[in-house]
């Protein structure tokens, strides 16, 4: 079965702190694709970034970290120096391959609150 | 390049109306999926369409349903709503098609509140 689990429901940091999302994901295939997006209050869900799972390199982009690892079906998410705006919702998604069509399993999400 | 489209952005229906939601997807765009999202269950999938087929659907009753055009628009029908259906629909397209390591670029989302 495949399953996206974020077990912080709620964070709150006060601004300039580090924050990390954690994501834990479980599936059988063997290729698979990871994904965080962030929901502001608005409601559109605004692409962040994709892994593969052939691919473990960390990436950064910015203030923006990510740490896939096969080994512990994670991907995690850190925000460095958080600020005001990356207050939303953060959801990390998978979607497998071969895949029956252009489906995502999402987590719960994670609500993010960064305090001034 | 204009994003993915939702109209209307909000709605208010009562139990047992219908109610039709458009997507427009990002030009060049040809797979359009649709998900509902509520605080109890989260975002579920609801289907995806690629050149006008129905190629995937989730876990949803046939009161849902949707389509396809030529020009990859879509529109979700849901028909005898029942307040459990108030949720933010949101629709998400992906180039070229529609495949797993394709990102999906979402719209706005359409609020609808069943009274």
């Amino acid at each position: 079965a495949q399953k996206v689990t974020q077990a912080q429901t709620e964070i709150s940091v006060v601004e300039k702190e580090d924050v990390t999302l954690d994501c834990v994901y479980e599936t059988r295939d063997t290729t698979y694709y990871l994904f965080w997006y962030k929901q502001p209050p608005s409601g559109e869900l605004v692409f962040l970034i994709r892994r593969n799972s052939f691919d473990e390199q960390n990436e950064i982009s910015g203030r923006y970290s990510w740490n896939f690892q096969k080994s512990t079906s994670s991907f995690n998410f850190t925000i460095t120096a958080s600020q005001v705006v990356d207050s939303a919702v953060y959801f990390c998604a998978l979607k497998f391959f071969p895949d029956t069509g252009n489906q995502f399993y999402f987590g719960t999400g994670t609500s993010l609150t960064v305090i001034p | 390049k204009a994003g993915v489209t939702q109209t209307p952005r909000y709605l208010i229906k009562t139990r047992g109306q219908q109610v039709t939601l458009s997507c427009s997807p990002i030009s060049g765009h040809r797979s359009v999926s649709w998900y509902q999202q509520t605080p109890g269950q989260g975002l579920q999938f609801l289907f995806e369409y690629f050149s006008e087929t129905q190629r995937n659907k989730g876990n949803f009753p046939g009161r849902f349903s949707g389509r396809q055009f030529s020009n990859s628009r879509s529109e979700m029908n849901v028909s005898t709503l029942e307040l459990g259906d108030s949720a933010l629909y949101l629709c998400a397209s992906s180039f070229p098609s529609g495949g797993a390591g394709e990102t999906q670029y979402f719209g706005p989302g359409t609020r609808l509140l069943v009274l």
